[in-house]
């Protein structure tokens, strides 16, 4: 069974400043997917980024990024230039190649963007 | 385009009464997922499903959760007799295909409250 582990409960950033939230997983699976989701108080799940496994490149979306780093099984995002509308929960999924999309979740990090 | 939809958007029932949610997919989705937030158990999966079938139901809490999809579109999850600890927010969400390839994108939830 996979499972991913978010080890910040809260972080808090100030606004136009970096911050990089931990995730760490566990698999044997070869071929997965990892994701970074976002949500806000209106409980809209939204996806932030996401990393194939089989790509050694880490993925980037604008001011996210990623730092994957697979053999250690970390998969770490950072927010560069936070904004107030950064302030969310962030969850860590995954899913492996033969898990027909099932994500499984990590405990989630609730980030505090301040002005 | 329209996203994901859920009804209600939130419930409170009595303990022992049954309940029905609604999800409506994002037009040709051919997968569906439920799945619940709570505050002891995180983020959950419940079901899933690929056109009309259900593949896996592993995540099913007890037999008194089920879950239908009819006409490849819309889904219903019931949950008879409710508990206490059945208090959650269950979440939507559809893609393409099921597979780890394909996105999926969430509905807003439906908050259940039982007392």
């Amino acid at each position: 069974a996979q499972t991913v582990t978010q080890s910040q409960p809260e972080m808090s950033v100030q606004e136009a400043e970096t911050v990089t939230l931990s995730c760490t997983y566990d698999t044997s699976e070869s071929n997965y997917y990892l994701f970074w989701y976002k949500q806000p108080p209106s409980r809209q799940m939204i996806l932030v980024i996401r990393q194939e496994a089989y790509k050694q490149q880490n993925a980037t979306e604008n001011r996210f990024s990623v730092n994957f780093q697979k053999a250690a099984k970390s998969f770490s995002l950072k927010i560069s230039d936070s904004q107030l509308g950064d302030t969310a929960m962030y969850f860590c999924a995954f899913t492996g190649g033969t898990s027909y999309g099932k994500l499984t979740f990590g405990q989630g990090t609730i980030l505090t963007v301040h002005p | 385009g329209a996203g994901v939809s859920q009804s209600p958007s939130n419930k409170v029932t009595e303990k022992g009464k049954d309940v029905e949610l609604r999800c409506d997919p994002i037009s040709g989705h051919t997968a569906l997922y439920w799945y619940r937030q709570s505050l002891g158990q995180g983020l959950e999966f419940l079901i899933y499903f690929q056109g009309n079938s259900a593949p896996d139901k592993s995540g099913l809490p007890s037999d008194r959760f089920s879950a239908e999809r009819t006409g490849g579109s819309v889904s219903t999850l019931t949950i008879q007799r409710t508990q206490q600890e059945d208090s959650a927010v269950y979440l939507c969400a559809s893609s393409l295909r099921a597979a780890g390839a394909y996105e999926q994108y969430f509905g807003p939830g439906t908050r259940l409250t039982v007392t």
